[in-house]
């Protein structure tokens, strides 16, 4: 059993376009976030969530927006998508977002924007 | 804000030598967490070893080991008997609630 899924795992589409990235736990936490990881691979927090909630928004383009249906979710949505939005996108979930917690990653999804 | 310095960009070690990752951090608070997370090139990130800034003993997970000195601020790694199973990059990474500030990685190689 996958502990945190993303889906897809490769998305390649053109500037300008519209997409979404999913993401599903069934670990029973409390609290997911997506991070970035640039060409360069330094990796950045870019939002959490608890139950539900808005934590963090790590001074992201509004034109991503997440979105959580409820605690097992955490979908990201982009629009009109730049050269600059290319990365790995990572998803995970801790149990209730404290600092001791271990933050479990999803698989990543490559996003390529040509 | 949290800042993460990992000042080895790749290293390099033969297998069942040991290697040690450097990392230092900026910050003022007194009980905070840190991480050292691996990411082989299957991509997926996963936790090599914890510790707890309050804690004096240093963290231990069979060949992982860490060097923790609070006043100097530094948290490094030490990989006992590499294994080629090791080559990956390893992020250090400083814990705040809600987010994990990582550093810049250090990618190593594991010669057969």
């Amino acid at each position: 059993d996958t502990a945190v899924s993303q889906t897809p795992k490769y998305l390649v589409t053109q500037m300008g376009n519209d997409k979404s990235i999913k993401c599903e736990q069934n670990l029973g936490h409390d609290t997911m976030y997506w991070y970035k990881q640039d060409s360069k691979k330094f990796l950045k927090i870019m939002f959490s969530y608890n139950n539900k909630e808005l934590i963090i928004n790590e001074t992201v383009p509004n034109r991503f927006s997440p979105k959580s249906p409820d605690k097992a979710h955490l979908n990201l949505h982009i629009n009109s998508l730049e050269l600059g939005d290319s990365a790995v996108y990572f998803c995970a979930s801790s149990p209730a977002g404290g600092r001791q917690e271990t933050q479990y990653f999803g698989p990543g999804t490559r996003l390529l924007v040509l | 804000a949290q800042t993460v310095t990992q000042s080895q960009p790749e290293m390099s070690v033969q297998e069942a030598e040991t290697v040690t990752l450097s990392c230092t951090y900026d910050t003022s608070e007194s009980n905070y967490y840190l991480f050292w997370y691996k990411q082989p090139p299957s991509r997926q990130m996963i936790l090599v070893i914890r510790q707890e800034a309050y804690k004096q003993q240093n963290a231990t997970e069979n060949r992982f080991s860490v060097n923790f000195q609070k006043a100097a601020k530094s948290f490094s790694l030490k990989i006992s008997d590499s294994q080629l199973g090791d080559t990956a990059m390893y992020f250090c990474a400083f814990s705040n609630d809600y987010k994990l500030s990582f550093g810049a990685g250090t990618t190593v190689t594991v010669r057969a």
